[in-house]
C-alpha cells in the first residue's frame, strides 16, 4: 500500500488566498484525521470523520477552515481566507475501525502564508 | 479530561548512551497507549503500543511498560544511534461516544551525537 497520501507537501500563498489541501487515505481504512502542528500549539486535531461522515469539528479554529470528505478515497481541507497565523504543516492521518486501531499518518503539506 | 504529559526536551545525547523519556497519563479506565515517532520532515509513525497494565511495547531497540500503579509509560533503550534523532510523542487512545480518537503529549525531541 502506497500509505497516506497527501499533497501539496509544500505551499506557499499570500494572506486572503484559499488554500485546499488534499489527502488520499489507506484503502478500507474508515476514519479519517486531519491535524495541524506547529512550534507554539505542537499537534493539534482540527477535525475527523468515520465512514465519510464528521464526527467532531471541535478543533477547528474558525469559520474561515472547513474539511469535507466526499468518498472513502479523499477528503480536502480548506482555509478560505488564508492568513499569516494558519502556517504550520498539516497532516492527515487514517486508520481503521477498532478499539485501539494504530493511526498511519502522511507525510504533511507545509503551509506558508505570506 | 484525558491528558499526557512528556518530559520537557530537548534531550541531548552521545551514541550509545542510554535513553529514557518520561511519560505520565490522566485518564478515566485503562486506555490504550503508544509511542509515535517523527523523523525529520516526516510524518508521526507508530513506534510501538500496548493495550493494557503490563503489558511491554518494543520495537527498533526501544521498549515501554504499561504501568497502571504510576499512570506511566516511560520510553527506553540501552544504546541510542544518531538515527533516533527524531521528535517522540506519548499518547492514549480515547473511547467516547462509539468513536476514538488519540490524544497526544506535547513530543520531546532527541538529538544524538556521534
Amino acid at each position: 500500500d502506497a500509505g497516506v497520501i497527501q499533497s501539496p507537501r509544500h505551499e506557499v500563498t499570500e494572506m486572503g488566498q484559499e488554500v485546499t489541501l488534499r489527502c488520499k487515505p489507506i484503502s478500507g481504512h474508515d476514519y479519517l484525521f486531519w491535524y495541524r502542528q506547529t512550534m507554539m500549539r505542537g499537534l493539534e486535531l482540527l477535525i475527523y470523520f468515520n465512514n465519510n461522515v464528521p464526527i467532531d469539528d471541535s478543533g477547528m479554529p474558525e469559520d474561515r477552515f472547513s474539511a469535507k470528505m466526499p468518498n472513502a478515497s479523499f477528503s480536502t481541507l480548506k482555509i478560505q481566507p488564508s492568513e499569516p497565523r494558519d502556517s504550520a504543516v498539516y497532516f492527515c492521518a487514517s486508520s481503521s475501525t477498532g478499539l485501539d486501531e494504530t493511526q498511519y499518518f502522511g507525510p504533511g503539506t507545509r503551509l506558508l502564508v505570506l | 479530561g484525558d491528558s499526557v504529559t512528556q518530559m520537557e526536551g530537548p534531550v541531548t545525547l552521545s551514541e550509545e548512551a542510554c535513553l529514557t523519556i518520561n511519560c505520565t497519563y490522566t485518564a478515566t479506565g485503562y486506555p490504550s497507549l503508544f509511542w509515535y515517532v517523527q523523523y525529520p520532515g516526516e510524518g508521526l509513525q507508530l513506534l510501538l503500543k500496548a493495550t493494557k497494565a503490563d503489558d511491554k511495547g518494543s520495537n527498533k531497540g526501544f521498549e515501554a511498560t504499561y504501568r497502571k500503579e504510576t499512570t506511566s509509560f516511560h520510553l527506553e533503550k540501552g544504546s541510542v544511534q544518531v538515527s533516533d534523532s527524531a521528535v517522540y510523542f506519548c499518547a492514549l487512545i480515547r473511547f467516547s461516544g462509539g468513536y476514538n480518537k488519540l490524544i497526544f503529549g506535547a513530543g520531546t525531541r532527541l538529538a544524538v551525537h556521534p
